[in-house]
């Protein structure tokens, strides 16, 4: 079972770059989201999706954007990479917006480095 | 505001030795789930265990066990007879009900190496 499917693993970018972040799965899960990893942060939300049309903010969605190209798919945008952007970058889905008692199932993850 | 600390930012252990991880958390809501994670050096995260706060039930899977207290907010793991595929980098988290879309905090992550 493929479960969440990033793309790519890793990725360098310089300064003022842009790139897309790939995110798929394959559950038929309705909510989708973006994390960011940092060393003694734990993991941050960035954006998500509760359901297909619907994209929200998180804690920490300065400096990205999203889309929720049909159920399967999500992806992160950064418009003008910078040095703080430096991090590691995971999707995510559950079965259902109420993430309250849902667990969520996480993909490899994105090593991304701006330079 | 919710907020998970996991105080201990990394441990080292040798192989057979048990170890406990501390997670301790504040929320205002009296609906919340707490949740731990598992990182392994692969990368991705696995689940672990899901509790809601009305189960205080302390839970054993095979060598994992979690003691729930709401007492004094905390929601420790102890892993027993530690072995070296437990390395991993552990994450507690929490959820409140009330959120409207389920809001998942992380704790900061403590970093276990288990050596043979």
């Amino acid at each position: 079972n493929a479960g969440v499917t990033q793309t790519p693993k890793f990725q360098v970018l310089k300064t003022g770059q842009s790139m897309t972040l790939q995110c798929a799965q394959d559950m038929n899960h309705n909510s989708m989201y973006w994390y960011r990893q940092d060393p003694g942060m734990g993991l941050r939300l960035i954006y998500y999706s509760a359901s297909e049309g619907t994209t929200d903010k998180g804690e920490v969605p300065n400096g990205y954007n999203v889309s929720r190209l049909n159920k399967r798919e999500f992806s992160l945008r950064l418009e003008s990479a910078a040095p703080s952007q430096t991090s590691v970058y995971f999707c995510a889905s559950t079965r259902d917006r109420s993430l309250a008692a849902e667990k969520l199932f996480f993909g490899s993850g994105t090593q991304l480095s701006v330079l | 505001a919710q907020k998970v600390t996991q105080a201990q930012t990394e441990i080292s252990v040798v192989e057979k030795e048990d170890v406990t991880l501390d997670c301790v958390y504040e929320t205002r809501d009296t609906t919340y789930y707490l949740f731990w994670y598992k990182q392994p050096p692969s990368g991705e995260l696995v689940f672990l265990i899901r509790r809601n706060s009305f189960d205080e039930q302390n839970e054993i899977s095979g060598r994992y066990s979690w003691n729930f207290q709401k007492s004094t907010s905390s929601f420790n793991f102890t892993i027993t007879a530690s072995q070296v595929v437990d390395s991993a980098v552990y994450f507690c988290a929490l959820s409140e009900a009330s959120t409207s879309y389920g809001k998942l905090t992380f704790g900061q992550g403590t970093i276990l190496t288990v050596h043979p």
